[in-house]
């Protein structure tokens, strides 16, 4: 079957770094997504990594290794918005999206 | 601003009372998802179109309908709710993916949170 696998909860402190993994295993890969969404409200799009390596994207970094199904998302100087949940999603060999149950981040000041 | 906009943002119906949640988007995008989504949970796909093809997920209760009348429109119809329906439902849009494109960022709506009394 089709699998994605990320923490359900992380804590971190304003100003902080944060690391939040993600594993997968699916039936073929077109990319794998970053979506944040605050409590209430919709997934917004973040990033989207189809080659490894590392995407930078202003506070935010994705990183991609397919060999390992292995992505992270790192958060620099964190601010007490950036609380919400992160979810990780991959598009397998038909297009489709196979989505995480989603990271809960809690930042504390 | 090109968008996606859902009506209602939240509904309140009884049980086994019918409902339709509706989504209209502004992207020109062809392609358009309903998904699921409770508490603490992965969005779960409901149903989608390419263009006006209809694509229902093998485990999508009959319960739930959708119609997608021209480009910009498209709705849900959940015919007896029960209480297990209760959930915010995302409409999405994306282009087409392709070899060429790739995977395509899904853009949602602001979703439609429903309680089922």
């Amino acid at each position: 079957g089709q699998n994605i696998d990320q923490p359900t909860e992380m804590t971190a402190t304003e100003g902080a770094i944060v690391q939040i993994n993600c594993t997968y295993q699916t039936s073929g890969f077109n990319g794998l997504f970053w979506y944040q969404q605050h409590a209430g409200e919709a997934p917004t799009f973040l990033s989207y990594n189809v080659l490894d390596g590392l995407e930078e994207k202003g506070r935010f970094s994705s990183f991609l290794s397919r060999s390992k199904g292995y992505s992270y998302l790192l958060l620099k100087e964190l601010q007490m918005k950036d609380s919400a949940s992160y979810l990780c999603a991959v598009s397998d060999s038909n297009y489709q999206l196979i989505w995480g149950a989603g990271t809960k981040l809690i930042i504390k000041p | 601003d090109a968008m996606v906009i859902q009506n209602p943002r939240y509904q309140v119906t009884q049980f086994g009372k019918p409902v339709t949640l509706s989504c209209s988007q502004t992207l020109n995008h062809n392609v358009m998802y309903w998904y699921q989504q409770k508490s603490s949970q992965a969005p779960k796909l409901l149903f989608h179109y390419y263009d006006k093809d209809f694509n229902n997920e093998a485990d999508t209760p009959d319960n739930f309908q959708s119609r997608r009348p021209n480009t910009s429109f498209c709705f849900l119809d959940i015919r007896s709710p029960g209480l297990g329906d209760a959930a915010m439902y995302l409409c999405a849009t994306s282009a087409t993916a392709t070899a060429t494109s790739g995977a395509n960022v899904l853009t949602f709506g602001a979703g439609s949170r429903l309680t089922v009394l």
